[in-house]
């Protein structure tokens, strides 16, 4: 079946600019996670949605950034006013359920944002 | 917050050698995961360890879950040129945020045919 997708794959914007990445997350996949992989760094946790439950937004930078997930399908993160120390490429990953064994978390083939 | 140093950082190999690279903890772990990730990937789990001291194997990639629970090691013996790509190690917590991961920089490694 279809894994994880998001879009764009590159994103070029110029400092200031507003910009919104998308995750679409595997069918049926109930928890969805969004990680910053700066360069020559491992993963970031930013934030992460279950279902219905309020969205724990504790990895978050600033409040430059934010992310949505209608119900149990797309998420969208957005980030406002970009500064150059936001390049970095952009993970979503999903899970069936958040009691899942994390091994379970599928990730996507990421957004590379870089601001210029 | 919790950091995992993860070393070597780099790594240029024959094909055919063996490979070991591993991760120390301050902070007290109750999942182990190694990743691997190719290029304009996303990362793919390879071994997932829950248990100190427990030793598991998926092919030719070993891995361990140190007694500690602070430190953990992976092994990829007979390397082939697939091989090639980031490895990163990555720790769970217990209790409350559980389900977020704290990962390693990474092991670039590089196999030469």
């Amino acid at each position: 079946g279809a894994g994880v997708s998001q879009s764009p794959s590159n994103k070029v914007t110029e400092k200031g600019k507003d910009v919104e990445l998308r995750c679409d997350p595997i069918s049926g996949h109930t928890a969805l996670y969004w990680y910053r992989q700066r360069l020559g760094q491992g993963l970031e946790f930013l934030i992460y949605f279950q279902g219905n439950s309020a969205p724990d937004k504790s990895g978050l930078p600033s409040d430059r950034f934010s992310a949505e997930r209608t119900g149990e399908s797309v998420s969208t993160l957005t980030i406002q006013r970009t500064q150059q120390e936001d390049s970095a490429v952009y993970l979503c990953a999903s899970s069936p359920a958040a009691s899942s064994p994390l091994y379970e978390q599928y990730f996507g083939p990421g957004t590379r944002l870089t601001v210029t | 917050g919790q950091q995992l140093n993860q070393s070597p950082q780099s790594m240029f190999i024959q094909e055919g050698e063996d490979v070991s690279m591993n991760c120390t903890s301050s902070s007290i772990f109750n999942t182990w995961l190694w990743y691997k990730q190719d290029p304009g990937e996303g990362p793919v789990l390879l071994i997932a360890l829950y248990k100190a001291g427990e030793l598991t194997s998926n092919g030719r990639l070993t891995a361990q879950f140190g007694i500690t629970r602070k430190d953990s090691f992976l092994n990829i013996s007979a390397s082939i040129p697939s091989d090639v790509g980031i490895y990163f190690c990555a720790g769970q917590l217990s209790g409350a945020g559980s389900y977020q991961l704290t990962f390693g920089k990474g092991t670039k490694l590089s196999v030469i045919p």
